[in-house]
């Protein structure tokens, strides 16, 4: 049964970047798709992108088109996603998940990313 | 960018109860590449639903969808007290999107 466990939380300054983890155990990693979705508090879910490991091709949602970069390494089985120029507005869970068929199925335990001066 | 607009905003039952979920698309979703998924407080998203109609692995046959198009419906038959938690669709066509969600609360 496949597992995605991600790094823990962090606390980032406005302007600064994060990079969040997301390493896959008990299954095949390369073949299926990681998606990166977000959720602020109180509000609802949002797709930011995906990459499909064993082609290193990722697509992004329009609206952080410049400002993520969501990376592989087929090696560690561990997908990355970095978020950078942060603002308040970026302080959200941020979940990744194994897509099959571009449904996700397995979902990572989510990273709490906090944007504060 | 397809919008999915989910309705009601909140549903208010009691158990035992049928609910029924909509979810409309701005423009028709290709090949009903349309998912359900059941999210409780502090937990992430669970998969019910994809390709509009088929259930995930291990999910109740109490829960099923429908639609194609731009109109889908999630059905619960009747609901357990386990299953009051908010719902969202997701359209998972070449750029994903997500509906607002529907909470189902108990009455």
């Amino acid at each position: 049964q496949v597992q995605l466990v991600q790094s823990g939380a962090e606390v980032k300054k406005p302007g600064s970047s994060v990079k969040v983890s997301c390493k896959a155990s008990g299954g095949t990693f390369s073949s299926y798709a990681i998606s990166w979705v977000r959720q602020a508090p109180g509000q609802g879910l949002e797709w930011m992108g995906r990459i499909i490991p064993i082609l290193g091709i990722a697509n992004y949602a329009q609206k952080f088109q410049g400002r993520v970069t969501i990376t592989a390494d087929k090696s560690t089985s561990t997908a990355y996603m970095e978020l950078s120029s942060l603002r308040s507005e970026d302080t959200a869970v941020y979940y990744c998940a194994r897509a099959e068929s571009g449904y996700n199925v397995v979902w990572g335990q989510g990273t709490l990313v906090t944007v504060s001066s | 960018e397809i919008v999915l607009t989910q309705s009601p905003g909140t549903l208010s039952l009691s158990p035992g109860e049928r609910a029924t979920l909509s979810c409309r698309a701005s423009q028709s979703v290709s090949s009903s590449y349309l998912a359900w998924y059941q999210q409780k407080p502090g937990q992430a998203p669970r998969l019910l639903i994809y390709g509009a109609s088929s259930r995930a692995t291990g999910i109740p046959d109490r829960f099923s969808g429908s639609g194609s198009g731009t109109d889908f419906t999630l059905t619960i038959s009747r609901l357990e007290p386990e299953d009051f938690a908010v719902y969202y669709c997701q359209q998972y066509g070449s750029s994903p999107t997500f509906g607002q969600g529907t909470k189902v609360e108990i009455k």
